[in-house]
């Protein structure tokens, strides 16, 4: 299967500690997004990545959180001293970039993090 | 304000027959985007259908139908024969050319239950 990939599915941690979160993206898209969904909510947008480059951030991307995506392939997504609020489905996307606008993101099966 | 309103947080539907999800939009960009989502208690994101804001004509992806009225900023998803396995969450989601970089904007969401 060559589709979007995360690790972990499942992760449950205490307040204070530091979490790790890996997406594989399909391996010929250059655009990787990183999204929050909190229960019965929609997705929201968190950081963008277009090769190695981090172009856009959103607010809610508080100074705990941080995104790297080294070489242009796989990205992680870190969060520091989580907080309950943290708990969340956190999704991972990418896209080609291609001309026409048009271009769906593909999305990973996320990593549910409980935050006790 | 909302950029994606889902007036409808559940919806029924009747196997076979055809169903319509409700979307509005608010955006200032020319050029946008309006795409629907699937996603089922699984948790994963399914791309269904896509709308450029410069198509003329009505997107259409096998039981997908989508319901573009531009006046009205309104993309209604339409489908048609539903059958069991749609029972799911359904997304409209927006993306703007002009002012972003590629991230979705999502609605809340709308729960179709399809009864046999």
């Amino acid at each position: 299967d060559t589709g979007v990939s995360q690790d972990p599915r499942h992760k449950i941690t205490k307040r204070g500690q530091n979490v790790t979160f890996r997406c594989d993206p399909i391996s010929e898209h250059n655009r990787l997004y990183w999204y929050r969904q909190t229960l019965g909510q929609g997705p929201e947008f968190l950081t963008y990545f277009q090769n190695e480059a981090q172009l856009e951030k959103s607010r809610l991307l508080s100074d705990r959180f941080s995104a790297e995506r080294p070489k242009g392939s796989f990205s992680t997504l870190e969060i520091q001293r989580t907080e309950q609020g943290d708990s969340a489905m956190y999704l991972c996307a990418s896209s080609p970039h291609l001309a026409g606008g048009g271009n769906e993101q593909f999305f990973g099966p996320g990593t549910r993090l409980t935050v006790l | 304000a909302q950029k994606i309103t889902q007036t409808q947080p559940g919806m029924f539907v009747q196997e076979k027959e055809a169903v319509t999800l409700d979307c509005t939009y608010d955006t200032s960009d020319q050029s946008y985007g309006l795409f629907w989502y699937k996603q089922p208690s699984s948790g994963e994101m399914i791309f269904l259908i896509y709308q450029g804001s410069y198509d003329e004509q009505n997107a259409t992806e096998g039981r997908y139908s989508l319901n573009f009225q531009k006046a009205r900023k309104s993309a209604n998803l339409v489908i048609s024969a539903s059958q069991l396995g749609d029972s799911a969450m359904y997304f409209c989601a927006m993306r703007e050319y002009q002012r972003s970089q590629g991230n979705l904007i999502f609605g809340k969401g709308t729960k179709l239950s399809v009864k046999p």
